[in-house]
């Protein structure tokens, strides 16, 4: 199965922050990943597909990029209502696989 | 507006089985596949598999192979999940999701989940 390893496991930002989050793929996924917010009691949303592309009504300060197997996710402003944990999914290959997710706090 | 629509909580003793359903408004429930993901308390999401709401086609996580079973009502907009042989580390959310119009094996929408406790 493909790891993929999430960093950090949580942070903390002040609102307004530029807040990243790295996904790390155990071998060559391309483009193929996808990021989700978790709000607590919830189901999960998807915010990004295929790497890089925003999920139609999410708002524009989400944005992700690729390096290789290295994918960035970035608030560009964290706002209060970001607070949620952030997970990676690949899809490359079966099984589907997610990242062990990323706990964002407000400072 | 789309929708998955989970059956409600349940509590099982080790060894039983437990089926879950999702029922599927606001789209044409063939056009798009279904898979089912688990958070166990506290912890991250796993992919279980994935059933095609057209042909009734499954794919399963090795994990669950032999376990589990998907499978679908076109008749209803239903999707079923059946997990077997249940152990207290089954314990966990099961959620529903579909697959997003226009690939990326993605999920854009998401039941609210089930919570299967399993205890003796």
């Amino acid at each position: 199965d493909i790891q993929m390893t999430q960093s950090p496991s949580s942070l903390s930002a002040s609102v307004g922050d530029r807040v990243t989050i790295t996904c790390q793929a155990s071998q060559d996924i391309s483009k193929y990943l996808n990021w989700y917010q978790q709000k607590p009691g919830k189901a999960p949303e998807l915010l990004l597909y295929e790497a890089s592309n925003l999920e139609a009504g999410v708002p524009s300060r989400f944005s992700g990029s690729r390096s290789g197997t290295d994918f960035t996710f970035t608030i560009a402003s964290l706002q209060p209502e970001d607070i949620a944990t952030y997970y990676c999914q690949q899809y490359d290959t079966l099984p589907l696989t997610f990242g062990g997710g990323t706990k964002v706090e407000i400072k | 507006q789309a929708h998955l629509v989970q059956s409600g909580a349940e509590v099982r003793k080790p060894g039983a089985s437990v089926k879950v359903s999702c029922k599927a408004s606001g789209y044409t429930f063939s056009s798009q596949g279904i898979s089912w993901v688990r958070q166990a308390p506290g912890q991250g999401l796993e992919w279980m598999g994935w059933i095609s709401a057209s042909n009734g086609h499954t794919t399963y996580a090795q994990k669950f192979q032999g376990r589990v079973t998907m499978t679908r009502d076109t008749s209803t907009s239903i999707a079923y999940m059946e997990l077997t042989s249940l152990g207290s580390d089954d314990t966990a959310i099961y959620y529903c999701a579909r697959d997003r119009p226009g690939g990326a094996d993605a999920f854009d929408i998401w039941g609210q989940g089930t919570m299967l406790t399993v205890s003796s």
